[in-house]
């Protein structure tokens, strides 16, 4: 069975702020992929990154960083120099194939105040 | 134009009756996917629908009550049948789009039940 773990419910920073929201995973399969999206008041849920099980290289996109540790299990997410316009609900996920079903954590609430 | 087109947007029912969801995306998927998410949590898979087979539900979710159709690559439909207060949520459609990296969702089917 797989199961994504969000431990973190809320999170609250000041702007400027840097913020790392924790995801820890299990799964049997030695090929799999983890994602995470953000989710927005609004609603829609968008992609943020999917990375593989091979691939442990850490990634930088703008503000965004992701570090994959396969030792710990862990996907985490961090965004530097929060904005409030980063103030959503952000779901870590999990599948173990190409175009399988994702298995969602219960969700990171970050609030960012000026 | 939306690669994911949900519709209703939200609605609001009567106890007992049904609801159909509709998901139509620009072009041709294998597999769509529908989850719900129910308020404040995170997202639960309902069904795989494969077109020309059954939908595959998950544990927990029964095609008496939340039957899908598949009639083409383009096209599906959920619907809630003998709705209850407790199927208000969020329901979304979601596809793996070739040569895309990441699931994208339908903008959400806001469902109350009264």
């Amino acid at each position: 069975a797989q199961k994504v773990t969000q431990a973190q419910t809320e999170i609250s920073v000041v702007e400027k702020e840097d913020v790392t929201l924790d995801c820890v995973y299990e799964t049997r399969d030695t090929t799999y992929y983890l994602f995470w999206y953000k989710q927005p008041p609004s609603g829609e849920l968008v992609f943020l990154i999917r990375r593989n099980s091979f691939d442990e290289q850490n990634e930088i996109s703008g503000r965004y960083s992701w570090n994959f540790q396969k030792s710990t299990s862990s996907f985490n997410f961090t965004i530097t120099a929060s904005q409030v316009v980063d103030s959503a609900v952000y779901f870590c996920a999990l599948n173990t194939g190409t175009a399988s079903k994702l298995t969602f954590g219960t969700g990171t609430r970050l609030q960012v105040t000026l | 134009s939306a690669v994911i087109s949900q519709k209703p947007s939200r609605d609001i029912c009567q106890r007992g009756t049904s609801l159909t969801i509709q998901c139509q995306v620009d072009s041709q998927v294998t597999m769509m996917f529908w989850y719900r998410q129910q308020p404040g949590q995170s997202l639960t898979l309902i069904a795989t629908a494969n077109q020309g087979s059954e939908a595959t539900y998950e544990s927990g979710f029964v095609i008496d009550k939340f039957p899908i159709s598949r009639p083409n690559l383009t096209f599906s439909t959920l619907t809630v049948s003998n709705m209850s207060p407790e199927d208000s949520s969020i329901y979304l459609c979601s596809v793996l789009l070739t040569g895309a990296k990441g699931y994208t969702f339908g903008s959400g089917t806001r469902l109350t039940v009264v």
